[in-house]
């Protein structure tokens, strides 16, 4: 264990479910974030959230809806959702955004049926 | 957007043989570099975290050296062993980070 939790660690969903992610880290870090990641691509950074303000939206489709209710969880809501969006959905932490590494959680693996 | 190019996309060593891999990134807007190993089904796995032109850093076999001004940084593996397949990721950035593909290494024994 990284420090950095996710769950749940595989999610297959139907285009009209509506599911949430779950991201949790009492590593004491002030910075979260959530990231995909698709086959053959990198890493894509979608939300950043800085002491519990969203800071970066990285033009991420709607259905995709982040929540930080406090500076230890980060969820990700997830509603009518296309097959294209299956992924590896990764959190990270972090104590400060440029001077120090991410500490990553094991991801979420979506399928999209 | 800044543009995260990593080298070779995948890469088969023996067990014992040195290896090393680039990282290439655009030098304006750069603030910081980080190099993580990423093991199937784990985590990534910070490594190294370099700002400094120049800078150089090493733990235990492996260690990363830093170019801002040509836009690159290498990531040695001295003595490879099987322990150390991984996909080895690169992200570079300042307000926000861009990650490469990553370099898929595989050591046979």
């Amino acid at each position: 264990e990284t420090g950095v939790t996710q769950t749940p660690r595989h999610l297959v969903m139907g285009m009209t479910n509506k599911k949430s992610l779950k991201c949790e880290q009492h590593l004491g870090h002030n910075a979260m974030y959530w990231y995909k990641q698709s086959a053959k691509k990198p890493l894509e950074l979608m939300f950043v959230y800085n002491f519990k303000e969203q800071t970066e939206n990285n033009s991420v489709p709607s259905r995709f809806s982040p929540e930080c209710p406090n500076s230890s969880h980060l969820f990700l809501h997830l509603h009518t959702l296309q097959p294209e969006d299956s992924a590896l959905y990764l959190c990270a932490s972090s104590q400060d955004r440029e001077d120090y590494g991410y500490t990553f959680g094991s991801g979420t693996r979506l399928t999209v049926v | 957007i800044l543009n995260v190019e990593q080298s070779p996309q995948s890469l088969h060593v023996q067990e014992g043989d040195s290896t090393n891999f680039t990282c290439s990134f655009p030098s304006s807007n750069f603030y910081a570099l980080h190099w993580y190993r990423w093991e199937t089904a784990k985590s990534p796995e910070a490594l190294f975290v370099m700002t400094l032109n120049g800078d150089e850093k090493k733990k235990g076999r492996i260690s990363a050296t830093l170019n801002t001004k040509e836009g690159y940084s290498y990531l040695y593996i001295k003595g490879s062993q099987p322990e150390d397949s991984a996909t080895y990721l690169c992200a570079a950035g300042g307000n926000q980070f861009y990650f490469g593909t990553g370099t898929s290494l595989t050591v046979i024994p």
